[in-house]
């Protein structure tokens, strides 16, 4: 069955860079889009970057261009997400996802706490 | 970068139907469609349906989408205590290159 599970959260201090990962199983990774999306504690779900399939294509949310960089190891079946500059404001449940008409698999989500 | 809107919370009595709304525009929900997420207070959200009214397998019949123009609507029907949760919707802009979300309604069964 599909499974994705994030990892790499944890305490950060503002303006230091922190690298999010998600292990895909049960599919075959390549032919997948893949997602990132977060959750603010308290708040509602908001889309951050998405890499295409072959990893040509890759799309950010205003609030991380710039400092957000998504990237894939088909080999490893992981798909990265590098954030660096981070802010208070990024503190999140990180969730990443497998695109295919919809966000249809969501893994269980990793926190990052940005606070000095 | 605007979102798509829901109404923030609706309430309905236990075996009734609730009807949740996502209002977005001709680049995203008027164009791509709209999918439904159910999330519980705790755990990831868990997609109900998808181009608008295409219910992944295990979902149950309860959960029936659709749309019209630029506003999706995902109706319940027999209202059970387990519904009570968040619902979001989300569609692709293609204007912008960007999935959307809605701010979540939250969905009470009293």
């Amino acid at each position: 069955q599909v499974q994705l599970v994030e990892s790499g959260g944890g305490v950060v201090q503002p303006g230091r860079s922190l690298r999010l990962s998600c292990a895909a199983s049960g599919f075959t990774f390549s032919t997948y889009a893949m997602n990132w999306v977060r959750q603010a504690p308290g708040k509602g779900l908001e889309w951050v970057t998405v890499i295409s399939n072959d990893g040509s294509n890759k799309y950010y949310a205003e609030s991380v261009k710039g400092r957000f960089t998504i990237s894939r190891d088909d080999s490893e079946n992981t798909v990265h997400l590098q954030m660096n500059s981070l802010r208070a404001e990024d503190t999140a449940v990180y969730y990443c996802a497998r695109e295919s008409n919809s966000l249809e698999y969501w893994g269980q989500g990793t926190l990052v706490t940005v606070s000095s | 970068q605007a979102g798509l809107t829901q109404p923030p919370s609706v309430s309905k009595g236990l075996r009734q139907t609730a009807t949740l709304t996502c209002t977005g525009d001709i680049n995203n929900v008027g164009n791509q469609g709209a999918s439904w997420l159910q999330q519980h207070q705790g755990h990831p959200p868990k997609l109900l349906s998808y181009r608008n009214n295409i219910r992944p397998s295990g979902i149950s019949e309860r959960f029936s989408a659709s749309r019209s123009g630029n506003t999706a609507s995902l109706t319940i029907t027999g209202l059970q205590p387990e519904d009570e949760a968040d619902y979001y919707c989300s569609a692709w802009d293609s204007s912008l290159s960007v999935w959307l979300f809605g701010g979540g309604t939250k969905l009470t069964v009293l």
